[in-house]
Parts: structure tokens; sequence; C-alpha cells
């Protein structure tokens, strides 16, 4: 059965640093990656998918990368804002259920100004 | 509207009852999916559809726990005898088509259900 951690669970920074999410997985046959961004009381925004074959995606000041073999993913974000300050997930896509996504628990994130 | 739409946002209701969940999914989308998401945890899933059809329930955690989707559009999500282990988000998410995960799944604003 897929597992997916994510490192840390809460995390703060002043604005303008550049900072790393963690993802890991236990099940390295997996379709794809996907990072959403949740906001309280809204629903999950899908920031970055990165494909089985793929290595990474960059979107804006977000880059996702994806080592399949290690069962590890990072998203970056650069320059950090407020906005920023939400909680992001990770899920993949395994390929033994192509269409269920398997999520982490999330990293909390806060942006202070 | 342009986004997966979900209703009600809150429902309380006592334990015992039934509860109906709707969601509606972005216009043409093939595949539709429900799930549960818990304070602090990251979503699971309890099902999905493509079409009308029912492909995977694996996830719905008992038989009180049903859904469907019968004219491949708007689904339901029905809990009999709730109890208040049930209470938690309830999402719904749609993607454009079926087969493996190509496209990113989109997901509506949540149910917040709460078992008194």
């Amino acid at each position: 059965k897929q597992e997916v951690t994510q490192i840390p669970a809460a995390l703060s920074v002043p604005e303008g640093e550049n900072l790393v999410l963690n993802c890991s997985f236990t099940d390295s046959a997996i379709y794809n990656l996907q990072w959403f961004r949740q906001d309280p009381g809204k629903g999950l925004t899908s920031l970055l998918l990165i494909q089985s074959s793929q290595r990474e995606q960059t979107s804006g000041r977000l880059n996702a990368s994806l080592d399949k073999s290690s069962g590890r993913s990072t998203l970056y974000i650069a320059a950090s804002q407020p906005g920023d300050s939400a909680t992001y997930l990770c899920a993949v896509s395994s390929s033994g259920s192509a269409r269920q996504l398997t999520f982490g628990s999330g990293t909390q994130l806060t942006v202070l100004p | 509207g342009a986004g997966v739409s979900q209703s009600p946002r809150y429902k309380v209701t006592k334990r015992g009852q039934d509860v109906a969940l709707r969601c509606d999914p972005i216009s043409g989308h093939v595949s539709l999916y429900w799930y549960r998401q818990a304070l602090g945890q990251g979503p699971e899933f309890l099902t999905y559809f493509n079409y009308e059809a029912q492909q995977d329930k694996s996830g719905l955690p008992n038989d009180r726990f049903s859904a469907e989707r019968p004219e491949g559009s708007i689904s339901t999500l029905t809990i009999q005898r709730t109890e208040q282990r049930d209470s938690a988000m309830y999402r719904c998410a749609s993607s454009p088509r079926q087969g493996p995960s190509m496209e990113p799944q989109h997901f509506g604003d949540g149910t917040r259900l709460s078992i008194l």
C-alpha cells in the first residue's frame, strides 16, 4: 500500500526566503506526482504535476522535482511571500490504482511579513 | 460555473440520521472522485466514477457509505445511520478524461460534515 510522508509538518519563514518542502513515497511505481495548495475553507488547487518520466516541473516561483527511484519529491518556492502561506499537499497516483490519489498530511507554511 | 461545486458547504446532523452530499463536476469532465479529509490530514480516497459507472469503491469505509452518478454528471455520496466518526470534510474532484492520471484533478471546496 502506497504511503506518502511530508516533512516538515509546519514551517515558518520570513518573507523573501527560498524554501524547500519535502515529500517521500514508499512505492516507486507511480504514474505521476502532484503538489497542491490548500487554503482554509477552500478546495485544493493543483500547483504542479510531474509525470513519472519527468524530473521536474516549473511554474513561476515554484519548482518541483521528482526522483522516482528513491521515492522523493521536493517543492522549491523562491522568494517567498505572505500570500504563499497555506498548507501544501503532495499526492501520488500509483500504477496499481491509476485514478486515485494518495496524499501526504501536508506542510503548513507561514510566511511572515 | 467554472469549477467543481459541492453542496451543502456545511451539514450538521444528529447521530443516526442519513445524509446526502452533492457534487457537480466541471462540465464535460468524465471522471469524478470522492475523498474524505480529517483535520490535519490529507484527503483519503473513497470512490470514483467514469461517466455513470462506479469504477472503484475500495475506499468506502463500510456499507453505510454509497455513491451514485446516474447520468454521468452530478454525483451523490450518501451516508446512512451516521456516526460521530463520520465527521470530516468530504471533497469531490473531477478530471476531463479517463485513463492514467495525465491531468490534475480539480477539487471543489468540500462539504464539512459534523455529526452530533
